[in-house]
């Protein structure tokens, strides 16, 4: 099967520029996050989606970060504007969710992002 | 919020030889996973344990969920080994919190 795909797969751009990237689940995974991993550290989520509803935006920077998942499948996340402090690693995951069912997540190769 | 402390930071060793790697959390969690973060920084899934002990070929991984701990054991080392290992554990709502990581280099 075939996992997760995310796009593009490195981005350098100058502060105060925005940026975009896509992530599209493994097929049948109804949840979907995006995590940012900063050099030398885990991930950390940022934003939980289940179908295409919020689950848990908590740790997402709001006046900058937004991201949508409109017809529960593929997703983007945006940075507008970008600090220099946002110069991450951006992985997406999925996962299938059963109920009250905790499953495993997947995740996709990352958008590296370098913001000068 | 819960956390996850993983030990050794740092852990260099020669071909072939064996390890464990240690991963201590904080408070009760439903579920449990060991990653593998390769050079290019793809996360490759090792083990979902959130308890007992399963293994993968040259990997095993057990988890006491009641005494808050796992542990990952690497048989025979190989080069490809080398990366960074991660557990992370889910605390409801399916949201997973990484561990501190452990660097592995392997050296022919």
């Amino acid at each position: 099967e075939a996992g997760v795909a995310q796009s593009p797969r490195y981005k350098i751009i100058e502060k105060r520029q925005s940026v975009a990237f896509w992530c599209n689940p493994i097929s049948g995974h109804a949840t979907l996050y995006w995590y940012q991993q900063i050099l030398g550290q885990g991930p950390k989520l940022l934003i939980q989606f289940q179908n295409n509803g919020v689950v848990d935006d908590s740790q997402l920077p709001k006046d900058r970060f937004s991201a949508e998942r409109l017809k529960g499948v593929d997703s983007t996340l945006k940075i507008q504007p970008a600090k220099l402090e946002d110069s991450a690693v951006y992985l997406c995951a999925s996962s299938y969710k059963q109920g009250r069912l905790v499953n495993e997540q997947f995740f996709g190769p990352g958008t590296r992002l370098t913001v000068l | 919020g819960i956390q996850v402390e993983q030990s050794p930071p740092d852990l260099i060793l020669q071909e072939g030889a064996n390890s464990t790697l240690r991963c201590n959390f904080s408070d009760s969690v439903n579920n449990l996973q060991w990653f593998h973060q390769n050079p290019w920084g793809q996360l490759i899934n090792l083990f979902y344990i959130p308890s007992g002990t399963k293994q993968n070929g040259r990997l095993s991984a057990t988890t006491v969920a009641t005494e808050r701990y796992s542990l990952l054991y690497i048989s025979s080392s190989q080069t490809t080994d080398s990366g960074v290992y991660f557990c992370a554990v889910n605390t409801g709502f399916q949201k997973l919190v990484f561990g501190t990581g452990t660097r592995l280099l392997v050296s022919p």
